[in-house]
């Protein structure tokens, strides 16, 4: 199992391109998560899923989307980046909201 | 709005002594909380976690205790060891699926 994997693991855009950030697990995992970390805060959600073609916003949605068209992928959509989205990006997976999460490794993005 | 606050961003412990990690929350909603252990450059791991309905759950060293009246709740690492050095985030949840964490606590145990 590779459990969640995140591509890619860095990333510099300018100010108003777009980009996709990957998530993929392989746990058959009905729940799907996306994070934010600021610098010195903790992580903030910014899009979830329960299941293939279900999303909801988190606390942070704000210049992001989502898809869940499969199980196994999470993509989140950057469109018009903005300095106020250089983060790095977490995505997280679990069975159920009262089950843990897995985390995938991060995506640093640098927006220039 | 910081609905789930570590007030302490760090702490330095001797090896082998208790370490003791705080959380405070302001939703009385919250009927699941979770720590997660840091490294850098890595992704958050989990660590233990404990339903509303409990006050302590213990895993090996870790245990996590719930105190809802104060909204407050404590991971107890007994006894420290060198590799616990690490950032420890809480989090909590609430029927919603919305979860939130706090802002971490940097602990360094000292060998």
């Amino acid at each position: 199992n590779a459990g969640v994997t995140q591509t890619p693991k860095f990333r510099i855009l300018k100010i108003g391109q777009s980009m996709t950030l990957q998530c993929a697990q392989d746990m058959n995992h009905n729940y799907m998560y996306w994070y934010r970390q600021d610098p010195g805060m903790g992580l903030k959600l910014i899009y979830y899923s329960v299941g293939a073609g279900i999303t909801d916003k988190g606390e942070v949605p704000n210049g992001y989307n989502v898809s869940r068209s499969t199980t196994e992928d999470f993509p989140l959509r950057l469109e018009l980046a903005a300095p106020s989205q250089t983060s790095v990006y977490f995505c997280a997976s679990s069975q159920q909201r009262i089950n843990e999460q897995f985390f995938g490794p991060g995506t640093r993005l640098t927006v220039l | 709005d910081q609905q789930v606050k570590q007030n302490s961003p760090s702490l330095s412990v001797q090896e082998g002594r208790i370490s003791i990690l705080n959380c405070d929350y302001t939703n009385s909603m919250f009927d699941y909380f979770l720590w997660y252990k840091k490294y850098p450059a890595e992704g958050p791991t989990f660590l233990i976690s404990i339903s509303s309905i409990k006050d302590k759950n213990e895993d090996g060293r870790f245990t996590v205790f719930l105190n809802k009246s104060a909204k407050h709740l404590s991971l107890h690492i007994v006894p420290s060891q060198p590799g616990d050095s690490a950032v420890y985030f809480c989090a909590a949840s609430a029927i919603g699926n919305q979860f939130y964490f706090g802002t971490g606590t940097s602990l360094t145990v000292i060998p």
